[in-house]
């Protein structure tokens, strides 16, 4: 299986911040790359798929970048409703295997 | 508007089989090229992946659970199922089922769980 990275697993900031979130695959997995946004007792939403491309109704303050095994997701000016755990996942080989999770909570 | 919705066995006792259905609304589990999916999270965990099945019934499983995984389709139900067999405290998670939508651009078709169940959490313990 192909193994996923994130950095950090858990990150403090502010409303109105910009954070980034690093995903790094075991291998080159080209742009097939997806992120997700987990809220407690909820199901994860897909935010981003394709490394760069935004899924329908995700506000535009979520960007994807990155290609080959290095990614990050980027949130532009934090709201409140985006402190949640966020998922990258890789849907180059099956079974698709996610990262272990990076905890953004309010500072 | 797809939705998924999964029901099932709550509390599992250690070496028995768990089994979760998870009903589909919206479209057809049998819709040409549709890829169905089980997810799972163990308590304060990960995500981990299951295994897949396809609009034709063909599966794929996660090869660290092969041996004890078998995922159908219900076609007149309109639902797909999952069994897992000699369940352990490890297999202790909350147990979500997911469309595995298709998506294309400039590099061919990228695939991404777009449409997921609420969850069913499922408890192994005597």
């Amino acid at each position: 299986d192909i193994q996923m990275t994130q950095s950090p697993s858990s990150l403090s900031a502010s409303v109105g911040d910009r954070v980034t979130i690093a995903c790094r695959a075991s291998q080159d997995i080209n742009t097939f790359l997806n992120w997700y946004q987990q809220s407690p007792g909820k199901a994860p939403k897909l935010l981003i798929y394709s490394a760069s491309r935004l899924q329908s109704g995700v506000p535009a303050r979520f960007s994807g970048s990155g290609t080959g095994t290095d990614f990050t997701l980027t949130i532009s000016s934090l709201q409140p409703e985006d402190f949640a755990t966020y998922y990258c996942q890789q849907s180059y080989t099956i079974p698709a295997t996610f990262g272990q999770g990076t905890r953004l909570e309010i500072k | 508007q797809l939705q998924l919705h999964e029901s099932g066995s709550g509390l599992v006792k250690p070496s028995q089989t768990l089994f979760l259905t998870c009903a589909v609304s919206g479209d057809s589990v049998t819709s040409d090229g549709s890829t169905w999916s089980w997810i799972r999270q163990p308590p304060g965990k990960g995500l981990e992946c299951v295994g897949y099945i396809y609009h034709s019934g063909n599966t794929d499983y996660n090869p660290s659970l092969e041996s004890r995984v078998t995922m159908s389709l219900d076609r007149a139900k309109n639902q797909f199922s999952l069994k897992l067999t000699a369940v352990t405290a490890a297999d202790t998670a909350v147990y979500f089922c997911a469309r595995d939508g298709h998506f294309y651009d400039s590099n061919g078709r990228h695939d991404a769980f777009d449409v997921w169940g609420q969850g069913a959490m499922v408890t192994v313990s005597s």
